[in-house]
This record gives C-alpha cells, sequence and structure tokens, in this order.
C-alpha cells in the first residue's frame, strides 16, 4: 500500500512565523501535490511538483512555496504566514501516468493565531 | 477550462436509504478519467473509483455504484442501502489525460453526506 506520510495532524504557529509542513511517500511517485481544504470550496491546489528541484504554480500559489529536494519528499512553505492560512492541508502523490489516482496523506490542521 | 460540480453541498439520509451524490464535469479534451473519493472525519481522502472517458459501462462495487454518462457530462454515484458509516465528504475529480497538467486533478466541492441511524 502507498503510504503518504504528513509531519504534523496538528499544527498552531503566529504571525509572521516561516512555516514548513512536510510530506514523505514511499513509492517513488514523481508526481506530489499540495493543496489546502477549506468548508464550502473544496480542495484548491496551491503547488505541485513533477520531478526533484521542479514546481508548478496551482491555482492559490500565493504566500506559499515548496521544495523538493529528494523525490520522496516534498515540503510546503508558509514564509510568514497570516491568519488566512489557517486551513487543513493535504498532500499527495501519483506516479506519472494517467490513470493512476492520487494518494493522500492525512492532512495537516493548521491554526494561525 | 476544466471544472467540476457537485451541486449538493449536504444531504442527510436515515439508514438504509438508497442515496445519489451528483456530480457534474466539462472539459475540452477528449480522453479524461473521472475519480471518487470518500473524506470520513479522520480527514484522509480515500480512492473510491476511477473512470475513463471512453469506457461508459456502469460500475457495481458492493452498495456503491456508479453511473458514468458522457452525453450529460456526469458521473454519479449512488449508495444502496447506506449506513452511519457512509456519513463523509464524497469529493468527484477530473483528470486530464494531457502531459502538460502532470496528474492534477480538479475537484468538486465535495458533498457532505449524513447517514442517521
Amino acid at each position: 500500500d502507498v503510504k503518504v506520510t504528513q509531519s504534523s495532524r496538528y499544527l498552531v504557529k503566529r504571525t509572521g512565523e516561516k512555516v514548513f509542513l512536510e510530506c514523505v511517500q514511499d513509492m517513488d511517485h514523481e508526481n506530489m501535490f499540495w493543496y489546502r481544504q477549506d468548508p464550502g470550496l473544496g480542495l484548491r491546489l496551491i503547488y505541485f511538483s513533477y520531478d526533484v528541484k521542479m514546481k508548478e504554480k496551482g491555482d492559490i500559489p500565493e504566500g506559499y512555496s515548496v521544495s523538493r529536494e529528494k523525490k520522496e519528499r516534498f515540503s510546503l512553505i508558509l514564509e510568514s504566514a497570516s491568519t488566512n492560512q489557517t486551513s487543513m492541508y493535504l498532500c499527495a502523490s501519483t506516479e506519472n501516468r494517467e490513470s493512476r489516482p492520487q494518494h493522500f496523506g492525512d492532512g495537516t490542521r493548521l491554526s494561525i493565531l | 477550462a476544466q471544472k467540476v460540480t457537485q451541486a449538493q453541498t449536504e444531504i442527510s439520509v436515515v439508514e438504509k436509504e438508497d442515496v445519489t451524490l451528483d456530480c457534474v464535469y466539462e472539459t475540452r479534451d477528449t480522453t479524461y478519467y473521472l475519480f471518487w473519493y470518500k473524506q470520513p472525519p479522520s480527514g484522509e481522502l480515500v480512492f473510491l473509483i476511477r473512470r475513463n472517458s471512453f469506457d461508459e459501462q456502469n460500475e457495481i462495487s458492493g452498495r456503491y455504484s456508479w453511473n458514468f454518462q458522457k452525453s450529460t457530462s456526469s458521473f454519479n454515484f449512488t449508495i444502496t442501502a447506506s449506513q452511519v458509516v457512509d456519513s463523509a465528504v464524497y469529493f468527484c475529480a477530473l483528470r486530464p489525460d494531457r502531459g502538460s497538467t502532470l496528474g492534477r486533478l480538479y475537484f468538486g466541492r465535495g458533498t457532505q453526506l449524513t447517514v442517521w441511524p
């Protein structure tokens, strides 16, 4: 079974802090994704990556950056956290084949005070 | 443009009732994939089914069934004899089959299903 592990289930940070959310997958997947989930808005794509050191902006990249130094790890960075970034963050990975589903981590519920 | 619409925000049923979750999609791609995911209260999204655009056969898996109709751009999900454990948020998603999208999914906003005992 594919395992996608997010480093924290719950996280509380303060406004202005630099925040790192970590995601690791164990199936050698090429593609990895970061979403945020807010009530009534579904899942919105922040960034995704198709290879080491490669990244693409999703639909809402503002205020975020990402890092992929190793194939199995994809980090989401909030450069200067703000209260409107309080949300549930979900990481996913998939093989680079058209029919494969994305596999998701358990999510990180991030609160910015 | 790629878009998925789940018009039902919330549905409540009583156990043993049948329930259908609607999904309508928009895409100009001729080849694409459709997915359903379940998100129980624990938070993790669980993959339920994948369907490609060339396969319009309906599928049944236990109490779950899916109806894909290209003519109406719909991919609806029916739970027969619902149970309390079916309570979750259900997401429909679209994946265009083109290299430029790199496997990204376009999600609907989800339908919260509550099954009462």
